[in-house]
């Protein structure tokens, strides 16, 4: 099965800006959830998607968003981005049951705010 | 308020020794663990994990220990490799409910050979 996948890899922004990062996720896996990591805070959850429905929410201000589509591809964006914001930006899928529900990892997008 | 908590950021061991990673977490309704690990400019890739109901999972020279009087586990990588060098996350939910998957800051282990 192929991975997670996350686009783009790299990306540079200026504050201001918006953008939009994707994922998606193992064939098969209904949920997928992000994550903001930086280097003090660590991973942060940001949200959870599960067919189609945004099921969990992080402390994380209104600047974030994320949608699911039918195919269980997710995307996130940020408006008006920060120099705050400049992160590695994760996505996880999972089957999306509860309980002992693994989430596998995309390799993250760099976000640079200039 | 940081609900799984690594408290120490790095970790250095001689190649052939045993690791030793803590985590410490407040919650008490967390009943599933994770560990995860982390090389540069990839995502965290799953290691092990441990439900509530064991205080004790293996796979090969990775073990997960689980006290939950204690809120504490530790995972033990017996023998080291250089290969195991990376940043180590802990991660935490509650079994069966809607809980979000919670993450320590993580550990950076380092392996000398």
């Amino acid at each position: 099965k192929a991975g997670v996948t996350q686009t783009p890899r790299y990306l540079i922004k200026t504050r201001g800006q918006q953008v939009t990062l994707s994922c998606s996720p193992i064939s098969g896996h209904r949920s997928v959830s992000w994550y903001q990591q930086t280097p003090g805070q660590g991973l942060q959850f940001l949200f959870e998607y599960f067919s189609e429905t945004q099921r969990n929410k992080g402390n994380f201000p209104g600047r974030f968003s994320g949608r699911q589509f039918s195919n269980s591809r997710s995307e996130m964006n940020v408006s008006t981005l920060e120099l705050g914001d400049s992160a590695l930006y994760l996505c996880a899928s999972s089957l999306g049951d509860f309980g002992t529900d693994t989430q596998y990892f995309g390799p993250g997008t760099r976000l640079t705010v200039l | 308020d940081q609900q799984v908590k690594q408290n120490s950021p790095s970790l250095s061991v001689q190649e052939g020794r045993i690791s030793i990673l803590n985590c410490d977490y407040t919650n008490s309704m967390f009943d599933y663990f994770l560990w995860y690990k982390k090389y540069p400019a990839e995502g965290p890739t799953f290691l092990i994990s441990i439900s509530s109901i064991k205080d004790k999972n293996e796979d090969g020279r990775f073990t997960v220990f689980l006290n939950k009087s204690a809120k504490h586990l530790s995972l033990h990588i017996v023998p080291s490799q250089p290969g195991d060098s990376a940043v180590y996350f802990c991660a935490a939910s509650a079994l069966g409910g809607s809980e979000k998957l919670v993450f320590g800051k993580g550990m950076k282990l380092t392996v000398n050979p």
